[in-house]
């Protein structure tokens, strides 16, 4: 069946740091990638929607300087934290839709973000 | 905007007993997906039940059905004959181009 692939699935840096997170769809195209985040106990906030070839859509309060995402290929979308802080401390996982609209939506596996 | 409310926070049933999980949500559109999520302690998202808006006839996945009423915007999921590895937290998401997802319920199977 369709997956996504989503590294690392965990990370721990310091204070100030850059990480990086990708988000691969390994036997379909995804032309779009959905980025959420969770934090403990609580329930996944969409943060933006990448698109192939164009910007993403950042939802309302999320800092597009912070978190960058780019949409490199029909295969690959990255998230990356930048400047990272221990309040970025969080879950946060990656879907895709394998086809337009959102009936067969895939999850990565997620990735344990902890700032020092 | 739209918004998914899930108001049981815990829930807990013995094994082999049927449970209902509720869910109320509010949007203006008129064609969109519902969907019920699973997230046990790995963290992986897991679908266990879809729904289209525009089917009218509820959902069903073995044991799980859902009670879909379009028209009060309610999509409450039953879990029939309930087994240890049900024990998960359990999310409540509907959207047409993207999910919004409920605060989700935490329910316990007890042996």
């Amino acid at each position: 069946g369709a997956v996504v692939s989503q590294h690392p699935s965990r990370v721990i840096c310091k204070s100030g740091t850059s990480v990086k997170i990708e988000c691969r769809s390994l036997d379909f195209q995804a032309t779009t990638m959905f980025w959420y985040r969770q934090f403990p106990k609580q329930s996944l906030m969409l943060m933006a929607t990448s698109n192939e070839g164009s910007k993403a859509t950042y939802e309302q309060g999320v800092e597009k300087d912070k978190f960058l995402i780019n949409h490199a290929s029909l295969t690959l979308s990255t998230l990356t934290v930048t400047s990272a802080h221990p309040e970025d401390s969080s879950f946060y996982i990656c879907s895709a839709p394998r086809d337009r609209g959102l009936e067969k939506l895939f999850f990565g596996s997620g990735t344990q973000l902890s700032v020092l | 905007a739209q918004t998914v409310t899930q108001s049981q926070p815990e829930m807990s049933v013995q094994e082999a007993e049927t449970v209902t999980l509720s869910c109320t949500y509010d949007t203006s559109e008129n064609n969109y997906y519902l969907f019920w999520y699973k997230q046990p302690p790995s963290r992986q998202m897991i679908l266990v039940i879809r729904q289209e808006a525009y089917k009218q006839q509820n959902a069903t996945e073995n044991r799980f059905s859902v009670n879909f009423q379009k028209a009060a915007k309610s999509f409450s999921l039953k879990i029939s004959d309930s087994q240890l590895g049900d024990t998960a937290m359990y999310f409540c998401t509907m959207g047409a181009q993207k999910l919004v997802f409920g605060q989700g319920t935490r329910l316990t199977i007890n042996p």
